[in-house]
Parts: C-alpha cells; structure tokens; sequence
C-alpha cells in the first residue's frame, strides 16, 4: 500500500545533542511537510518542500532544518534540541494545489532528557 | 493568531447520539476545509472534506455543512460509535502558489460512551 513511514516511531535525545527525523513516502507526492504536535494542541507547520523547493515558516526557529535528497525521502534534523522541542514530529504528503488532502505518517515521538 | 477556531475542546457523547463540533475562520481566502481524525499515537487521518461553493458534503455518518456568509462549518456524526472515539481537527487552506498549507483547529476530543 501506498504510504508515509516515519522512523524512528520513538526517539530519545540528550539536551543539546543533534537529532534527524526521517520520512519516507511511495505516494510520490510533490509535497512534503514537517508538523510539530505538542499535547493537545493543533499540528503546527514547520517547513515545507514542493519539490525541491523549501518553504519555512517565518516563526520556525533557526534550530530546525530539512532536508529532501528525492522525491521519496524527507529528513528533519534539530541541530540543539531543548526541553521545549519534545513533541510529536509528523511528516506528511500532498500532490500539491488546492483540494489535495494530506497523507500523514504515524509520527515520531520526540523525548528531550 | 489562531486562523482556524475550533470547539468545544471536548465532548462527550453517548452511543447512538450525534456529536456536532463547530469551527470558524476568518481569512475569506480559504478554500478547501478538511476534518481529520487521530487516534492515539497515530497521525491525522483524512475523515471527509468540502469547498466553499457547496453547502453541505454527506459520507456515510459523517456530515460537514458549511456556511460561507457567517465563515462556520461543523462535523456532525450521526449514529455515534465509541470506535469514533478519538480527537478531531478542523481545517483550512488557501491557494498558494506551492501547496496547500493547511491550519489547523485547535482540535476536540470526542468521547462516545457506550
């Protein structure tokens, strides 16, 4: 079946030591984005690619980065991470316009010790 | 600035009921509203969807009608089940010229009693 995998589904990281998240997708969409989720709140966007292109968002902090070498593969990477970035990090797929629903991956839980 | 407002933050239903949760936007250029549903540990699922230019969108239980003139639209599921039990976010996008960035709701978790 055509889907989006995200590994690890667990992560664990020390204060302050680097971090890449990785995403996967065999929908060959054209779209690729990387939400956070902390508890009870709404997904919020943190970057985007349409195709090669990036898109940040403007309130994105510095310390999160991505990378997409394909089509298939997208890569979160928190170059510091802080107590406050443990969330839920989800990647998600759309072809792209409007009117395309997203495809979401289960997510990878991020702890900061 | 929170572009899409959702409520209640949650809701209690008992099975068999109807469960209405109510969103509200703000920004005339969207044009595209999904609701999804997540469960636990899982990502966002894509429960149903409608544009602007209609007025209501029926699949199986699930029902979003959706009034341009007040910016509203809501979920209404019919014949609740407690496998319906789980959290679910409205949202909106606009077109742009790369994707379709949606905004989320702030999200409302649904209980269906049995």
């Amino acid at each position: 079946d055509a889907m989006v995998i995200q590994n690890p589904r667990y992560q664990v990281t020390q204060f302050g030591k680097p971090v890449t998240l990785s995403c996967s997708q065999t929908l060959n969409h054209n779209v690729m984005y990387w939400y956070q989720q902390k508890s009870s709140q709404a997904p919020k966007l943190l970057f985007h690619y349409y195709d090669k292109d990036f898109n940040n968002e403007a309130d994105t902090p510095d310390n999160f980065q991505s990378r997409r070498p394909n089509t298939s593969f997208c890569f979160l990477d928190i170059r510091s991470p802080g107590l406050g970035d443990a969330a839920m990090y989800l990647c998600a797929t759309s072809r792209g316009g409007v009117g395309y629903g997203y495809t979401f991956g289960s997510g990878t839980r991020l702890t900061v010790v | 600035q929170q572009q899409v407002k959702q409520s209640p933050q949650s809701l209690i239903v008992q099975k068999g009921g109807i469960s209405i949760i109510n969103c509200a936007y703000e920004n005339t250029a969207f044009d595209y509203f999904p609701w999804y549903q997540q469960f636990p540990g899982k990502g966002p699922a894509l429960l149903i969807a409608i544009r602007p230019d209609v007025s209501e969108k029926k699949e199986g239980r699930f029902t979003i009608s959706f009034n341009k003139s007040a910016k509203q639209f809501s979920l209404h599921i019919m014949d609740s089940q407690p496998g319906d039990s789980a959290t679910y976010f409205c949202a909106a996008s606009k077109g742009h010229p790369g994707a379709n960035n949606l905004f989320f709701g702030t999200g409302t978790r649904l209980t269906v009693i049995p």
